[in-house]
């Protein structure tokens, strides 16, 4: 399958402070990646989908001023959490669309705000 | 929006028998299941998918049927191993040329004992 990188692993940050995750397609290239939120024994919850060149579309309930996504090129995607918090805190995991709906993710960042 | 449902929550089987996981979706124009895995604290990873002209896929010891009627399918996995444990999701989407958005079911932890 298609691989997908997600920069960084792990971050731990300050309550108050922005944290910025990468994710690429390293081996085609993704005009939609997707970014999901994964809570310890939850379900993926989808975000937002991130258009390359366009605005990002966010799901509902997610706030787009809070969590800022840029697709600035056919292969890379960033979302950064701005002034987080503890609540915060979870696995974030993006995922890179193929061809006809196949969805390849990444390894997933695991956000801890103190 | 698509509703997805998943059954049972947990399963266990002894290696050597077989596993059945069960999902069921709202959305009749839905066409593209497929079926993610993913172990402790790392990325969902695709094990198999089928498209809505397709009733059943078999992938070794893996195999995905479809019911479109009834609008569920089903993740089959037969002769378990240990290496099979880990937590199985099932997904939905209207899958076209353009990128979809999946709707997750809440995942299924398999244990394998020996």
């Amino acid at each position: 399958g298609a691989v997908v990188s997600q920069h960084p692993s792990r971050v731990i940050c300050k309550s108050g402070t922005s944290v910025k995750i990468e994710c690429r397609s390293l081996d085609f290239q993704a005009t939609t990646m997707f970014w999901y939120r994964q809570f310890p024994k939850k379900s993926l919850m989808l975000m937002a989908t991130s258009n390359e060149g366009s605005k990002a579309t966010y799901e509902q309930g997610v706030e787009k001023d809070k969590f800022l996504i840029n697709h600035a090129s056919l292969t890379l995607s960033t979302l950064t959490v701005t002034s987080a918090h503890p609540e915060d805190s979870s696995f974030y995991i993006c995922s890179a669309d193929q061809l006809g709906g196949v969805q390849f993710f990444g390894p997933g960042t695991r956000l801890t705000v103190l | 929006g698509e509703n997805v449902e998943q059954h049972p929550s947990t399963l266990s089987v002894q290696e050597g028998d077989s596993a059945v996981i069960k999902c069921t979706y709202s959305d009749s124009a839905s066409n593209y299941f497929p079926w993610y895995k993913q172990e402790l604290g790392k990325r969902p990873q695709l094990i198999i998918d089928i498209r809505s002209n397709v009733g059943e896929k078999k992938d070794q010891r893996i195999a995905v049927t479809l019911n479109k009627t009834a609008k569920h399918f089903s993740l089959h996995i037969t002769e378990t191993q240990p290496e099979d444990s880990a937590v199985y999701f099932c997904a939905a989407s209207r899958a076209s040329g353009t990128a979809s958005k999946l709707t997750f079911g809440t995942g299924t932890r398999l244990q394998v004992t020996l």
